[in-house]
C-alpha cells in the first residue's frame, strides 16, 4: 500500500474552511483515498473515500489531482467540534486489512 | 443501533496478569479488526477477523490473542501483561468487500504496571 504524506498540523478560523492535504505520489491504479477523523481520545470516525473523481458527502468534500498523486479535503464550514487530527490512507477497495495509519494532520479551529 | 461497544473503559494490570477486552458490534458486520493507538501515534492493526471462525494476525499480533465464535464478538486477550501493552485499544467493524468505512468503538485504556 501506498504511503501518504500529511502537514503536522493546521489551523483554521471557525465558519471558514478548512483545506487538508495529503500527499501520495506512489499511490497504485487500484488504490482509494480514505479520510478518517480523530477527536481527542475517541475512536476514528470515517469521513469520505475516493478512487479518481471528486467526492461529497454531508461531512466533507475529497478532490484528487488528476494524476492521483495528492488530495485536498475540505471541510466548507469548520466548526470548534471539527478540531481533530485528520488522517489520510490509501488502500485497495475492500482490503479491509490493509489501513496504514500515520501520524495524521492535527487540525485546530480557531473561534 | 449501539454500534460497536467496548469493555471495559479503563483498566489497571499488573505485569504478569491477564485480561480480556470485551467487543461486541450489532451491525452485522463480517469483518471486525483490533488495533492498538500508542501516545503521540496512529493506530497498529493487533488482529483481524473476516467472519466467525476465522482470524488472522496483523502487524502487531505479539502477545495477543483472538477468537471469533459469533458474528456480533471478538474478544481480545492478552495472558501475560506488560509494560509495552500499555495502550489504547480500539475495536472496529466494517462490511466485507464495500470499502474500507470502518467503525470504531470507543476505546479502553489500558495501562500496565
Amino acid at each position: 500500500d501506498a504511503k501518504t504524506t500529511q502537514p503536522t498540523s493546521m489551523d483554521c478560523a471557525e465558519g471558514r474552511a478548512a483545506n487538508l492535504p495529503c500527499n501520495h505520489s506512489t499511490i497504485s491504479g487500484n488504490e482509494y483515498v480514505y479520510w478518517y477523523r480523530q477527536i481527542h481520545s475517541q475512536g476514528p470516525q470515517y469521513i469520505i473515500h475516493g478512487l479518481k473523481n471528486n467526492e461529497t458527502n454531508e461531512m466533507a468534500s475529497l478532490i484528487i489531482t488528476e494524476d492521483r498523486k495528492s488530495s485536498t479535503l475540505i471541510l466548507p464550514h469548520a466548526t470548534l467540534r471539527d478540531t481533530a487530527v485528520y488522517y489520510c490512507i490509501v488502500s485497495n477497495a475492500g482490503n479491509n486489512r490493509k489501513l496504514i495509519w500515520g501520524l495524521g494532520t492535527s487540525l485546530a479551529v480557531n473561534p | 443501533n449501539a454500534g460497536v461497544t467496548q469493555t471495559p473503559k479503563f483498566r489497571i494490570l499488573k505485569i504478569g496478569q491477564s485480561m480480556t477486552l470485551q467487543c461486541a458490534q450489532d451491525m452485522n458486520h463480517n469483518y471486525m479488526y483490533w488495533y492498538r493507538q500508542d501516545p503521540g501515534m496512529g493506530l497498529k492493526l493487533i488482529y483481524y477477523s473476516v467472519g466467525a471462525g476465522i482470524t488472522d494476525k496483523g502487524e502487531v499480533p505479539n502477545g495477543y490473542n483472538v477468537s471469533r465464535s459469533t458474528t456480533e464478538d471478538f474478544p481480545l486477550r492478552l495472558e501475560l501483561a506488560a509494560p509495552s501493552q500499555t495502550s489504547v485499544y480500539f475495536c472496529a467493524s466494517s462490511y466485507g468487500q464495500l470499502g474500507n468505512e470502518q467503525f470504531f468503538g470507543p476505546g479502553t485504556r489500558l495501562t500496565v504496571l
